[in-house]
């Protein structure tokens, strides 16, 4: 069956200007994921959903990032006056549930001018 | 800090050797450990897992030990193959799931 999917797959903004990334999770997949990845390092976690709330968001950076998974399905993360400093890849991952494993998506690579 | 570090940024392997990559983490609530490979432009792809429970797990050419009182678990590939190369990262996870947290990663060279 199909996998995680993220678009777009590249972002290119300017600084201060407002992002949305969006990510469509295995079907059935009650759990979901974001993480960021920066050069060089591992995926950090930012935030996890189970069903439409958000059950963990205690990885946001600060109060410019957020997301939202209105129907329990696709989720968006968004973030608002970006910073060069925030040009990493953003990853999605789904499970079936909490306790199962994660599948990742193929991530945005965000890049802030 | 940093709660899960692989110490070898990379690994350079003769093809049919075995690779053995390193993870040692410092939270003792971790409960399930996993790998993950990655490709250049692709997301990570699940490889193995162990639960705490456990000392050893094997699938195919792969097997993850992991030593609780040393706080450390490793990843053996053997034989290796030029397809293995990518960049491997260990994660764990807490009792009830959820967030993972990542190592640094360890590139892996497989030399045909």
């Amino acid at each position: 069956g199909a996998g995680v999917s993220q678009t777009p797959s590249n972002k290119v903004t300017e600084k201060g200007k407002y992002v949305e990334l969006r990510c469509d999770p295995i079907s059935g997949h009650t759990a979901l994921y974001w993480y960021r990845q920066s050069l060089g390092q591992g995926p950090e976690f930012l935030i996890y959903f189970q069903g439409t709330g958000a059950a963990d968001d205690s990885g946001l950076p600060n109060d410019r990032f957020f997301a939202v998974r209105p129907e329990g399905s696709v989720s968006t993360l968004k973030i608002q006056r970006t910073e060069r400093g925030d040009s990493a890849v953003y990853l999605c991952a789904s499970s079936f549930t909490r306790s199962d494993t994660q599948y990742f998506g193929p991530g945005t690579r965000l890049t802030v001018l | 800090d940093q709660q899960v570090k692989q110490n070898s940024p990379s690994l350079s392997v003769q093809e049919g050797r075995i690779s053995i990559l390193n993870c040692d983490y410092t939270n003792s609530m971790f409960d399930y450990f996993l790998w993950y490979k990655k490709y250049p432009a692709e997301g990570p792809t699940f490889l193995i897992s162990i639960s705490s429970i456990k000392d050893k797990n094997e699938d195919g050419r792969f097997t993850v030990f992991l030593n609780k009182s040393a706080k450390h678990l490793s990843l053996h590939i053997v034989p290796s193959q030029p397809g293995d190369s990518a960049v491997y990262f260990c994660a764990a996870s807490g009792r009830s799931g959820s967030r993972l947290t990542f190592g640094e990663g360890t590139q892996l060279t497989v030399n045909p």
